[in-house]
């Protein structure tokens, strides 16, 4: 089946550290994947994608590098800000017709 | 431009009630998904519809679970007969075409059951 694994949390970084979230996936084929951000009190937001193995993608800051070898989609910024403090969510999807998510990451940034 | 929004943000209610909430998607989009978010969990899918049509459900969607959406336009999820375990986050999301397409998700309607 298809399936996400996202590393636990909650992460307590401090201002301008570097972040990982760790994210493996489980699929048949060749599926797309995702982060979402969910920031206190707001919807699921994209904050990046990956359509095929190899593919970077990037945004804010944050990138992401799709490892089919790996079956791997870990989430990494090299300087993290407060405004950052939200929950990541790793997420798949094999046909479009739906995704699915892992159970999510907290990441609290401290000044 | 508007995203995806839903009716209402907070519901309270008590067991044994129905309950309906809206989904109005972003306009040009012809897919409609429902999820269902618990606290500490990832959105689990409920089902989705591509214009009108529902092409597909989870078995999480009991028999107490109805989805519509009339005219291809916006969505209601219904829940009869509400139990406390149905307490949980209901998203809606809404995609342009099926494949590689991110989902846009709406805020979301927080169901309390007491």
């Amino acid at each position: 089946g298809n399936s996400v694994t996202q590393m636990e949390g909650p992460v307590t970084l401090s201002e301008e550290a570097f972040l990982t979230i760790n994210c493996t996936y489980t699929a048949t084929g060749y599926p797309s994947l995702f982060w979402y951000v969910q920031y206190p009190g707001e919807g699921l937001q994209l904050l990046l994608k990956a359509t095929k193995a190899d593919d970077k993608g990037s945004n804010k800051g944050f990138e992401a590098t799709y490892r089919k070898e790996t079956t791997s989609f870990h989430l990494e910024k090299g300087s993290v800000q407060v405004s950052d403090s939200a929950v990541y969510f790793c997420a798949l999807s094999r046909t479009g017709n739906q995704f699915y998510f892992g159970t999510g990451t907290s990441l609290t940034v401290i000044p | 431009d508007t995203g995806v929004s839903q009716d209402p943000r907070h519901k309270i209610t008590k067991r044994g009630q129905n309950v309906t909430f809206r989904c109005d998607p972003i306009s040009e989009h012809n897919r409609l998904y429902w999820y269902r978010q618990t606290l500490g969990q990832g959105p689990e899918f409920l089902t989705y519809f591509q214009n009108e049509a529902q092409l597909e459900k989870s078995r999480l969607l009991s028999d107490r679970f109805s989805a519509e959406r009339p005219k291809g336009s916006f969505s209601t999820l219904e829940i009869q007969r509400t139990e406390q375990g149905d307490s949980a986050m209901y998203l809606c999301a809404s995609s342009l075409r099926q494949g590689r397409d991110e989902q846009y998700f709406g805020p979301g309607t927080r169901l309390t059951v007491t």
